[in-house]
């Protein structure tokens, strides 16, 4: 069975705290992504990844990084938590190419900020 | 930038009744993928179609890729209680290696036994 694993499901952190998401995906996939989803907003990308060492920002960037320094692990770090980012997060992966495009997903890791 | 408009947002049904939802844009796709969130979980690959005007099915569920290549359609027929969950629609338009990855913001699905 495919598998991507977020290590957390439920985190609670204090203002300015730094903040680590991790992914795994044991599918050999090229690209990763990490999206929030809030109520009424659907999912937003953070940020993605292609290949290692390689990141692209996404449509909500600001306010956090990410780290791929291996194929299979994905993270996302939060410098300085703070209130608005409370929100589920949840981490993806797929094929490059020749593929269905299909994303696998997490969990989820569910983050509230005090 | 591009964006994906699904509607409706969210629904309140009757275990048996048929629903329907659908996504549109302004832009054009080549590729449109329906996922279903669980209550707690990641969303999951429902359909995948790849053709204007195509029509496929998977059991209860039915989805069309729009003649225009503008929308897709999503129907799921004599609804049950697992039905329940967060449908989203997700529009490719293939110009690099990999596409654009664009989200609508999903239609809330609640069934009445």
């Amino acid at each position: 069975d495919v598998k991507v694993t977020q290590s957390s499901r439920y985190l609670v952190k204090r203002t300015g705290e730094k903040v680590f998401l991790e992914c795994v995906q044991d599918m050999d996939h090229e690209n990763m992504f990490w999206y929030r989803q809030d109520p009424g907003l659907g999912l937003r990308l953070i940020y993605f990844s292609y290949d290692v060492k390689m990141k692209e920002k996404g449509d909500i960037p600001e306010g956090y990084s990410v780290s791929r320094e291996k194929k299979e692990r994905f993270s996302l770090i939060l410098e300085s938590a703070s209130t608005n980012q409370t929100s589920m997060y949840l981490c993806a992966s797929s094929f490059l190419s020749g593929s269905t495009g299909e994303l696998f997903f997490g969990e989820g890791s569910r983050l509230t900020v005090l | 930038g591009q964006q994906l408009n699904q509607s409706p947002q969210s629904m309140f049904i009757q275990e048996g009744e048929d629903v329907s939802m659908n996504c549109t844009s302004s832009s054009i796709f080549n590729t449109w993928l329906w996922y279903k969130q669980d209550p707690g979980e990641g969303p999951v690959l429902l359909i995948a179609l790849y053709k204007a005007g195509e029509l496929t099915s998977n059991g209860r569920l039915t989805a069309q890729f729009g003649i225009t290549r503008k929308d897709s359609f999503l129907n799921i027929s004599a609804s049950i209680p697992s039905d329940v969950g967060i449908y989203f629609c997700d529009g490719r338009n293939y110009g690099g290696s990999q596409g654009n990855l664009i989200f609508g913001k999903g239609t809330k699905l609640s069934v009445k036994p």
